[in-house]
């Protein structure tokens, strides 16, 4: 089975720096990918991490741990707009299907001015 | 460029009653698709996923059956609803290859009354 656990809530400041941590356990690791969810709409990709190492897109990076079975997204120079629940999901090849997801339950971040 | 419908966007339905979610996938072939059900402030809860036409995978016992009668098609059924199946109803594509993406169709805020 799989378990990926993130926190429920966070808070940050407009302009300031946020990290959101992921931890999970799963068997057959296959790639840890990265959502923004906004309120009453569909998650939207934000990134992809399959190797240990940082991954850099914009004011957005996506670390992973494959060892420590751990990842965090890096917001920097936060917006209001990034006011969003951020969900991690695991791909494990031994979950029944070589192309399934698992999600936690998401992050909520709320950006204050 | 590849595309994903989802609908209806919204839908009330009274206890009892039947139910079916369509979604469609444009610009690509043979997708892996998936249907996930998100209850309120809560992660995404995978509940059937198809690697082909007429090939589908439930998690969870439920109250719900999927189709998939063409290669882009998905179809989520109920023959009653229960008041517990209220949620939003998410479907998603994901690529043939491990470091792909899945993509989220609008979603369905299904009101079970």
């Amino acid at each position: 089975g799989q378990n990926i656990d993130q926190p429920t809530e966070m808070t940050a400041t407009e302009g300031a720096i946020v990290q959101i941590n992921c931890t999970y356990q799963t068997s057959g690791f296959n790639g840890l990918f990265w959502y923004q969810q906004h309120a009453g709409e569909a998650p939207t990709f934000l990134s992809y991490n399959v190797l240990d190492g940082l991954e850099e897109k914009g004011r957005f990076s996506s670390f992973l741990s494959r060892s420590k079975g751990y990842s965090y997204l890096l917001l920097k120079e936060l917006q209001m707009k990034d006011s969003a629940s951020y969900l991690c999901a695991v791909r494990d090849l031994l979950a029944g299907s070589a192309r399934q997801l698992t999600f936690g339950s998401g992050t909520q971040l709320t950006v204050l001015p | 460029s590849q595309t994903i419908h989802q609908w209806p966007a919204t839908l009330v339905q009274p206890v009892g009653s039947p139910l079916s979610l369509e979604c469609t996938v444009e610009g690509t072939s043979n997708p892996n698709l998936y249907w996930y059900r998100q209850a309120a402030g809560r992660g995404l809860q995978l509940l059937f996923y198809s690697v082909g036409i007429g090939q589908i995978s439930s998690e969870v016992p439920q109250n719900l059956s999927a189709s998939r009668p063409q290669d882009r098609q998905f179809i989520l059924s109920s023959k009653k609803l229960l008041l517990s199946d209220s949620g939003f109803y998410l479907c998603a594509w994901s690529g043939g290859t491990d470091n792909t993406e899945a993509f989220f169709g609008q979603g369905t805020r299904l009101t079970v009354v």
